[in-house]
């Protein structure tokens, strides 16, 4: 048990499908995040809560669009997606607050493997 | 900009092997170093940190020194078991991005038995 916990851990979907992803973490963190994992490429930061406030967004496409309803509770919603978009993607969340410092590590979920078709 | 530099892979050891990964990283300013461990069907994990120069992090029998001088993290190990195969990622965070990890591509380990 990671203290982060992604669903669902597989999912399938074709281009024109419309599918959400979940992340919920029991930590008491107040900052969670999306990372995409692919093959052969360094883990790609999409996005960033901090206080239920999206405070980054890496020129992420529309087609991914993430909801923070409150700190325990992360969701990246998908609709229309590429083949390209297949890849793992992965929550964490910190002890990041506005106070915080910014040394505070990452956990992470163990990802949702998404194959789109 | 920043950015980190880890070997490629794969490294292939055989069990009690001594392991070096290699880790070098460019940043103004004073960052802080991670070590992150991937096993197989899993999320990263926290492997080891330094947050400032000469500073040594550990864990699990794994090493890794901060040194300033030569913008370097090499994770290290003494003897290596089959459970440390995973994939291994460098990470640094500079103040001001909050929280922003910084990862290199990831160094794959697979230790024989």
């Amino acid at each position: 048990e990671t203290g982060v916990t992604q669903t669902p851990r597989h999912l399938v979907m074709g281009m024109t499908n419309k599918k959400s992803l979940k992340c919920e973490q029991h930590l008491g963190h107040n900052a969670m995040y999306w990372y995409k994992q692919s093959a052969k490429k360094p883990l790609e930061l999409m996005f960033v809560y901090n206080f239920k406030e999206q405070t980054e967004n890496n020129s992420v496409p529309s087609r991914f669009s993430p909801e923070c309803p409150n700190s325990s509770h992360l969701f990246l919603h998908l609709h229309t997606l590429q083949p390209e978009d297949s890849a793992l993607y992965l929550c964490a969340s910190s002890g990041q607050g506005i106070s915080s410092s910014y040394n505070s590590p990452l956990h992470f979920g163990n990802g949702t493997r998404l194959t789109v078709t | 900009g920043n950015s980190v530099t880890q070997m490629e892979g794969p490294v292939t050891l055989s069990e009690e092997a001594f392991l070096t990964i290699n880790c070098t990283y460019t940043a103004t300013g004073y960052p802080s170093l991670f070590w992150y461990v991937q096993y197989p069907g899993e999320g990263l994990q926290l492997l080891l940190k330094a947050t400032k120069a000469d500073d040594k992090g550990s864990n699990k029998g794994f090493e890794a020194t901060y040194r300033k001088e030569t913008t370097s993290f090499h994770l290290e190990k003494g003897s290596v078991q089959v459970s440390d195969s995973a994939v291994y990622f460098c990470a640094l965070v500079y103040g001001g991005s909050q929280g922003n990890l910084i990862f290199g591509k990831g160094t794959k380990l697979s230790v024989k038995p």
